[in-house]
């Protein structure tokens, strides 16, 4: 079966670092892929990583461990526009079809 | 220059009835797909087209019918809507045989059935 699981809901505080993380089991792989999501609008493009590492792309990391079909991003100085869902996506072998997990949630207090 | 739009924005109409929302991207991209986004937030693909062609259909009920008359338009006709067709599409385009390439998603219908 094709599964991807991350948390449903995180809080973190304004100027802190969170870590949310993402576990998959797909029955092939071409690449990770984090997306943002605002309440109501448009998933937007994060970051992409297909093989093992850390990706740094400004405030935002993301890291993926094929073998433990494991990724997370990374979010540092986090500021109130953060709150946002983010979503974890698996690409298949074949390149044309991407599973999405569920999102989490982030809430960032002041 | 929106890069995908997709019409209309909102849609609210009966059960039983037949609707159709349509999307365009001006990306030049090859690939375009229709997405469900449901109350508990769960992005599910529906559809992929490569180059006008169907790739996945992901065992959408044949009340779905999506129709690609060039790589830059992709529309979905929906057949005897039921109350469990409202949610959020997601029309998304992206190039494949460049493997970083993400998806770019327009802006959702939300279809609210009566």
């Amino acid at each position: 079966g094709q599964n991807i699981d991350q948390p449903t809901e995180m809080t973190a505080t304004e100027g802190a670092i969170v870590q949310i993380n993402c576990t998959y089991q797909t029955s092939g792989f071409n690449g990770l892929f984090w997306y943002q999501q605002h309440a109501g609008e448009a998933p937007t493009f994060l970051s992409y990583n297909v093989l093992d590492g850390l990706e740094e792309k400004g405030r935002f990391s993301s890291f993926l461990s094929r073998s433990k079909g494991y990724s997370y991003l990374l979010l540092k100085e986090l500021q109130m526009k953060d709150s946002a869902s983010y979503l974890c996506a698996v690409r298949d072998t074949g390149g044309f079809k991407t599973i999405f997990g569920a999102g989490t949630r982030l809430f960032v207090k002041a | 220059d929106t890069a995908v739009s997709q019409t209309p924005k909102y849609l609210v109409t009966q059960m039983g009835n037949d609707k159709s929302i349509k999307c365009e991207q001006n990306l030049g991209h090859d690939t375009m797909y229709w997405y469900k986004q449901d109350s508990k937030k769960f992005l599910k693909i529906m559809f992929s087209y490569n180059n006008k062609e169907l790739i996945i259909n992901e065992t959408v009920p044949n009340r779905f019918s999506p129709k690609s008359p060039d790589k830059a338009h992709l529309n979905l006709h929906i057949n005897s809507l039921e109350l469990g067709d409202s949610a959020v599409y997601f029309c998304a385009s992206s190039q494949t045989g460049t493997s970083n390439q993400p998806q770019h998603f327009g802006d959702g219908t939300r279809l609210s059935i009566l």
